[in-house]
């Protein structure tokens, strides 16, 4: 059964903290594996990651793909208030998106 | 648990008619359900928030007539594009939430690729 597991579930840090978020995947039909920031309304789209080992960077955030550990991990430097949000990461299989239950990340002023 | 299932997961249409697409908790009740449309380069555009037993409250620039929603129990949302047209033609995801200790978390469904030719 094809299933996105992310840790933590919940992490809270102070203000100017580095943070690893973990996605692993068992997926059959791999396309891609994709990381969305949730605040509001629609998760809006952080990265899209297709090959193994190489590194997208966004300002503070980044991200890397293992397809030979069949994970993800996504940083985020420096961080602000306003970068407390539930963070989800989704694999594309082409004929289905399959979502982790998000890590739900605090920044404390 | 926190199951979401959506059907069909794919469906091919002509233009101008209509299709249904089921949302469905599977292992627990959600009050709110979520339609989002995914665009390319990724991006997932809010389309309604849909409420047990009440009417779906629709984003800007989407219309109601076009994209009905029904949420018709609380495992249950549809979503029915009416004449459809190719420019319809997308990645429809829903999602269901649930509160938990007073935390909303919200469950997606694996997506219902439409293509209307």
């Amino acid at each position: 059964e094809d299933k996105v597991v992310q840790s933590p579930l919940s992490l809270v840090v102070h203000e100017g903290d580095t943070v690893t978020l973990n996605c692993s995947y068992e997926v059959t039909n791999f396309r891609s594996l994709l990381w969305y920031k949730q605040e509001k309304k629609a998760p809006t789209f952080l990265f899209m990651l297709t090959s193994s080992g190489i590194e997208k960077k966004s300002g503070r955030l980044s991200s890397i793909l293992d397809k030979k550990e069949l994970s993800s991990i996504l940083n985020i430097t420096a961080t602000q208030t306003g970068d407390s949000a539930i963070y989800l990461c989704a694999v594309d299989r082409d004929d289905k998106i399959i979502f982790g239950k998000g890590t739900r990340l605090h920044i404390l002023p | 648990g926190a199951v979401v299932s959506q059907h069909p997961s794919r469906v091919i249409c002509k233009s101008g008619t209509s299709v249904k697409i089921e949302c469905r908790s599977l292992d627990f009740q959600a009050t709110t359900m979520f339609w989002y449309r995914q665009f390319p380069k990724q991006s997932l555009m809010l389309m309604a928030t849909s409420n047990e037993g009440s009417k779906a409250t629709y984003e800007q620039g989407v219309e109601k007539d076009k994209f009905l929603i029904n949420h018709a129990s609380l495992t249950l949302s549809t979503l029915t594009v009416t004449s459809a047209h190719p420019e319809d033609s997308s990645f429809y995801i829903c999602s269901a939430r649930v509160a938990t200790s007073g935390l909303d978390t919200q469950y997606f469904g694996p997506g219902t690729r439409l293509t209307v030719l």
